[in-house]
């Protein structure tokens, strides 16, 4: 079955860059996404790649792909203490509404000043 | 952008009575809806899907006959917990998509409810 894979926890200074990593067993998703889980809140979509692209980047997040490895990781330049939160990564795969999300478990960013 | 409203916040309820969980989308037509239920620092698990006017789909292990899930309006999905337990203490999550459908599949979140059965 499908499966995703986050480490759960990195901490990082506020101006440095973080990477958060996320692997992937089913190599038939059609997107992949970031999402951001602030302290009782929903999820807030960041960014998404699809899956035939190698790299997106807007603006402080670059999100990178690597289909071989079943590999994706979401860079954010200049972390801000802003940035601290839960981070999930999710995988699609199907078309239209129906599009059912796998989620990994998330990794906690902590931002120290 | 898609606004999705969930009501109440939070709730907490003796064991053995129902709850009822609200998911609305405030400014788009939500022609399916998703119910996700999160434990601390565990992901989210899909419980069911419900597209406007039909029966929800459940995922395997989602007791259809505890968790009703009505879907009878393009901006509205509820959920009941009935007979609740404390086991049933979760944060549970809506999201919705709809029309016009986004090209990357995107679901719209709802804030989520914590509910806590005594």
């Amino acid at each position: 079955g499908e499966d995703v894979e986050q480490s759960l926890f990195l901490s990082v200074r506020e101006g440095d860059s973080s990477v958060i990593n996320c692997t992937y067993t089913d190599s038939s998703s059609t997107y992949l996404y970031w999402y951001k889980q602030e302290p009782g809140a929903g999820l807030q979509l960041l960014t998404y790649i699809f899956s035939n692209m190698d790299m997106k980047q807007d603006q402080r997040l670059t999100v990178l792909l690597n289909k071989k490895d079943k590999h994706l990781s979401l860079r954010i330049a200049d972390t801000q203490t802003g940035d601290s939160a839960i981070y999930f990564c999710a995988e699609s795969f199907y078309g239209g509404s129906q599009g059912n999300l796998i989620f990994g478990k998330g990794t906690k960013l902590s931002v120290k000043p | 952008g898609a606004v999705v409203s969930q009501h109440p916040s939070w709730v907490i309820c003796k064991s053995g009575t129902s709850v009822k969980i609200e998911c609305r989308s405030l400014d788009f037509q939500a022609t399916t809806m998703f119910w996700y239920r999160q434990f601390p620092k565990q992901s989210l698990m899909l419980m069911a899907t419900s597209n406007e006017g039909s029966k929800a789909t459940y995922e395997q292990g989602v007791e259809k006959d505890k968790f009703l899930i009505n879907h009878a309006s393009l901006t509205l999905s509820t959920l009941t917990v009935t007979s609740a337990h404390p086991e049933d203490s979760s944060f549970y999550i809506c999201s919705a998509s709809g029309t016009p459908q986004s090209s990357y599949n995107e679901q719209f979140f709802g804030p989520g409810t914590r509910l806590t059965v005594l």
